[in-house]
């Protein structure tokens, strides 16, 4: 079946710091890869999205590359602010469904500091 | 813009009681969806419907029914009550093309179990 594996979490940075969630797949096919992301108190909002190999997903400075050779859709940020404090997820969606039946990894909490 | 609406936000319930989350959405989706979240495991799929007029489980549809009542509205139903429920519940639609378009969230319903 198909599954999502983040890194563990919770990741605590300061301020500008460099971010890197990780997040490793395994799907039959060639599914479509996402990051939501769920600021306090709200729902799941799309950050961002790959649909075939090599695609770099990019929003917000928050960038992702789809690697089919590993298996592997990290994501980055070259500096972080406060803002970006919230829960992140990768999902995806397996090649060939007819419809948004998504597969989510367990979600990494981010907390940035002043 | 309302999106996806849950209602209610919040709800506390004693062991047995019976209820229904509502969900619509206005964006013309043909898939809606039920998830419920916990600490450490992500989201996970209660029951989903492809289109207006079905319905199916998901990962985890034990103790819980749904309705699909119109293409707009999707609701769930907990007919008895568990502490095992106490979670936040999610609502999501997707288009009918959805390997590029993924599912648009409400913001949840915060639902403890006494």
């Amino acid at each position: 079946g198909n599954s999502v594996t983040q890194m563990e979490g919770p990741v605590t940075l300061s301020e500008e710091a460099f971010l890197t969630i990780n997040c490793t797949y395994t799907a039959t096919g060639y599914p479509s890869l996402f990051w939501y992301v769920q600021y306090p108190g709200e729902g799941l909002q799309l950050l961002l999205k790959a649909t075939k190999a090599d695609d770099k997903g990019s929003n917000k400075g928050f960038e992702a590359t789809y690697r089919k050779e590993t298996t592997s859709f990290h994501l980055e940020k070259g500096s972080v602010q406060v803002s970006d404090s919230a829960v992140y997820f990768c999902a995806l969606l397996a090649g060939g469904t007819s419809y948004g039946k998504l597969t989510f990894g367990q979600g990494t909490i981010l907390t940035v500091h002043p | 813009n309302a999106g996806v609406t849950q209602t209610p936000k919040f709800q506390v319930l004693k062991t047995g009681q019976s209820m229904t989350l509502q969900c619509a959405q206005d964006m013309n989706h043909n898939s809606m969806y039920w998830y419920r979240q916990d600490p450490g495991m992500g989201l996970r799929l209660i029951y989903y419907s492809a289109s207006e007029g079905t319905t199916d489980k998901g990962e985890v549809p034990n103790g819980y029914n749904v309705s699909r009542l119109n293409k707009r509205e999707f609701s769930l139903r907990l007919e008895s009550a568990a502490p095992s429920q106490t979670s936040v519940y999610f609502c999501a639609s997707s288009p009918p093309t959805a390997r590029n378009q993924p599912q648009h969230f409400g913001d949840g319903t915060r639902l403890s179990i006494l």
